[in-house]
């Protein structure tokens, strides 16, 4: 089986562009959460959907949008990027969110290395 | 909110030998998740331990354990035998058992993690 697929693996943009990750989950889960990883931290919590809805949201500005399809996969959109936007973008996927009380495990991508020039 | 801290940058350990990673944490509930995970060069985080905040018996797999003292909040992860490929960094992370609850995110929150290296 696949795991967690993301595309594309390295991205350069230009400041004030506009940007769109993609991820596809494993096969049978419905939950996929976006984080931020900045060089040298640990990743931060950008969104949480399951079901195409938005299940949770972190601290980050309204440029940063997402969004799930019926195939559970998702997009991240980040719009007028800055250079404080460069990191590592992961996709987490599990079988169901994590606000019922179920320990389910998440599985990541590799990541998607956004860099704004 | 709930706050992960390492406070150990890098750590190296011999081929063989035992090596202990540090984490502590803050947070107001009583139910929840711990964890480790590990990022290789090839970036992506595997699932390394967990431990279920309500079970007073540390998790165990293979050569990894924890020593988690919920009273201290401290959640330390020892790795014996290390080998080449445990080279990696690890992060440690929480997340709460029951988020609608106390109306916290459903998310992980991770430490700054871990820069663990492993020489011959």
């Amino acid at each position: 089986d696949a795991g967690v697929t993301q595309s594309p693996t390295h991205l350069i943009k230009t400041r004030g562009q506009q940007v769109t990750l993609r991820c596809s989950p494993i096969s049978g889960h419905k939950s996929v959460s976006w984080y931020q990883q900045v060089l040298g931290q640990g990743p931060q919590f950008i969104f949480q959907y399951y079901e195409k809805e938005e299940r949770g949201r972190g601290n980050f500005p309204d440029r940063f949008s997402a969004r799930q399809f019926p195939n559970y996969s998702s997009e991240l959109n980040v719009n007028a990027l800055l250079l404080g936007d460069s990191a590592l973008y992961l996709c987490a996927s599990s079988l169901e969110p994590w606000d019922i009380p179920l320990n389910t495990e998440a599985f990541f991508g590799q990541g998607t290395r956004l860099t704004v020039v | 909110a709930q706050t992960v801290t390492q406070s150990q940058p890098e750590m190296s350990v011999q081929e063989a030998e035992t090596v202990t990673l540090s984490c502590t944490y803050d947070t107001s509930e009583s139910d929840y998740y711990l964890f480790w995970y590990k990022q290789p060069p090839s970036r992506q985080m595997i699932l390394v331990i967990r431990q279920e905040a309500y079970k007073q018996q540390n998790a165990t797999e293979n050569r990894f354990s924890v020593n988690f003292q919920k009273a201290a909040k401290s959640f330390s992860l020892k790795i014996s035998d290390s080998q080449l490929g445990d080279a990696a960094m690890y992060f440690c992370a929480y997340r709460s058992a029951y988020p609608l609850n106390t109306g916290t995110a459903s998310k992980l929150t991770f430490g700054t993690g871990t820069r663990l290296q492993v020489t011959l």
